[in-house]
């Protein structure tokens, strides 16, 4: 049993689209990661999150502690954000990462 | 620009040869994290540093594996006798301090490592 699972696995978009990536997690936590892996690889924390909302650009993250569950949010979708998007936790007893494996998100003109 | 930086980018070695990779963090950043990424796997947890205090080595896959940090910066990361199952992208990361307010990571470019 994977403790984070996010999805979708993999999604299409049109570019303007709105788009949510879900991530549960099934472990109490002290924070929450979410991260972005372009094709080349090279990886960018995009937020980092205890509780609430945070929002940068046109990426909205939000937490629901009691519901052990994270969305992240693109608004007006473009193929730049074309990427893997990954839920990171780390565990509050005893500091261990979790990731989720990923979602991939492709944005079409 | 002083972002973390790794080296080497690549790695190619025999298995059975020990290789070191090494991380040099954002500087006055605390924290520094080792993570690999097999190929087509997601993201794996190694082990962290909290200045040169490793709390939890238990991420670690197998005693083959070894890392340290001196001085509060640079970290290597040792993998004695490889095995094939080692290739992957072995990426570091630092934060300011390990506190959940402070806790952006800035991950470096990636050694990616080929055991043949």
């Amino acid at each position: 049993k994977n403790e984070v699972e996010q999805s979708p696995q993999n999604l299409t978009a049109q570019e303007g689209e709105f788009i949510t990536i879900n991530c549960s997690y099934s472990v109490g936590i002290s924070a929450l990661h979410w991260l972005q892996q372009h094709p080349g690889g090279g990886i960018v924390s995009l937020f980092m999150l205890s509780s609430g909302k945070k929002k940068h650009g046109r990426l909205i993250a939000t937490i629901n502690i009691q519901e052990k569950h994270s969305s992240l949010h693109i608004t007006a979708s473009h193929p730049r954000d074309s990427a893997v998007y990954i839920c990171a936790v780390i565990r509050r007893i005893g500091n261990q990462f979790y990731f989720g494996t990923g979602t991939s998100l492709t944005v079409i003109p | 620009g002083a972002g973390v930086s790794q080296s080497p980018s690549n790695k190619v070695t025999e298995k059975g040869k020990d290789v070191e990779l090494r991380c040099d963090p954002i500087s006055g950043h605390t924290a520094l994290y080792w993570y690999r990424q097999s190929l087509g796997q997601g993201l794996e947890f190694l082990i962290y540093f909290q200045g040169n205090s490793a709390p939890d080595k238990s991420g670690l896959p197998s005693d083959r594996f070894s890392a340290e940090r001196t001085g509060g910066s640079v970290s290597t990361l040792t993998i004695q006798r490889t095995q094939q199952e080692d290739s992957a992208v072995y990426l570091c990361a630092s934060s300011l301090a390990w506190d959940r307010a402070y806790n952006e990571q800035f991950f470096g470019p990636g050694t990616r490592l080929t055991v043949l």
